[in-house]
């Protein structure tokens, strides 16, 4: 089965600067790439997501780039915010004739530092 | 439109009893998803349901069981609930048969004592 891998568990970073979460992911066939925020006590909300027939995807200060032939994806953030403060999670689906899955990374603790 | 709902939203269930959580996805879409997610981990797919049938399965016991009813909504079944059910349970709704685009419910928070 789909496994996926996320790195790294916790980040924290300055107001301002940059952070860049990674997915590595098993399964060649995947072509869907989301990337969901949970803040605490919330549901996860989806943010940005890639597609496998596009290198890079931009939405204002996020950003996903995804690498088909190493197998992984990276979300980025730039000039993070407070706001910004809360756990990330990348998904990979394995879709079948037999059946659907959706895999999740084990997600990214995010603090942005005032 | 209103989003995912959720029902209930918490729930105190006692070891060895049953459950029974439910899910209406946004107006339009057909295909439900459930997931459990325990504390501190990311969401883990327990099925998926497209126009009624069941689309995918996760590692989990024969104990869960769900079905989708021709309005679209959805009813997560747990039996036998064991300690390590406690969770958050969360459905996630989106347009056709594959994974994309899901949107999240705001789960209900289920606790085996």
């Amino acid at each position: 089965g789909e496994n996926v891998e996320q790195h790294p568990s916790t980040l924290s970073v300055q107001e301002g600067d940059s952070a860049v979460i990674k997915c590595t992911y098993s399964d060649s066939a995947s072509n869907y790439f989301p990337w969901y925020k949970q803040e605490l006590g919330k549901r996860p909300q989806l943010i940005i997501d890639i597609r496998s027939n596009v290198g890079e995807k931009k939405d204002q200060r996020i950003a996903v780039t995804l690498n088909k032939t190493a197998k992984h994806f990276s979300l980025h953030i730039t000039e993070t915010q407070p706001e910004d403060s809360a756990v990330y999670f990348c998904a990979a689906p394995q879709e079948y004739a037999a059946g659907n899955k959706l895999t999740f990374g084990g997600g990214t603790r995010v603090l942005v530092k005032p | 439109d209103a989003g995912v709902t959720q029902s209930p939203t918490h729930l105190i269930k006692t070891r060895g009893q049953h459950v029974t959580l439910r899910c209406s996805p946004i107006s339009g879409h057909k295909s439900v998803s459930w997931y459990q997610q325990v504390l501190g981990q990311g969401p883990q797919f327990i099925f998926q349901y497209y126009e009624k049938e069941e689309r995918g399965r996760g590692n989990f016991p024969d104990r869960f069981s769900a079905r989708q009813f021709p309005n679209y909504s959805s009813e997560l079944n747990v039996n036998a609930l064991l300690l390590g059910d406690s969770a958050l349970y969360l459905c996630a709704s989106s347009l056709g048969q594959g994974l994309g685009e899901q949107y999240f419910g705001p789960g209900t928070r289920l606790t085996v004592t």
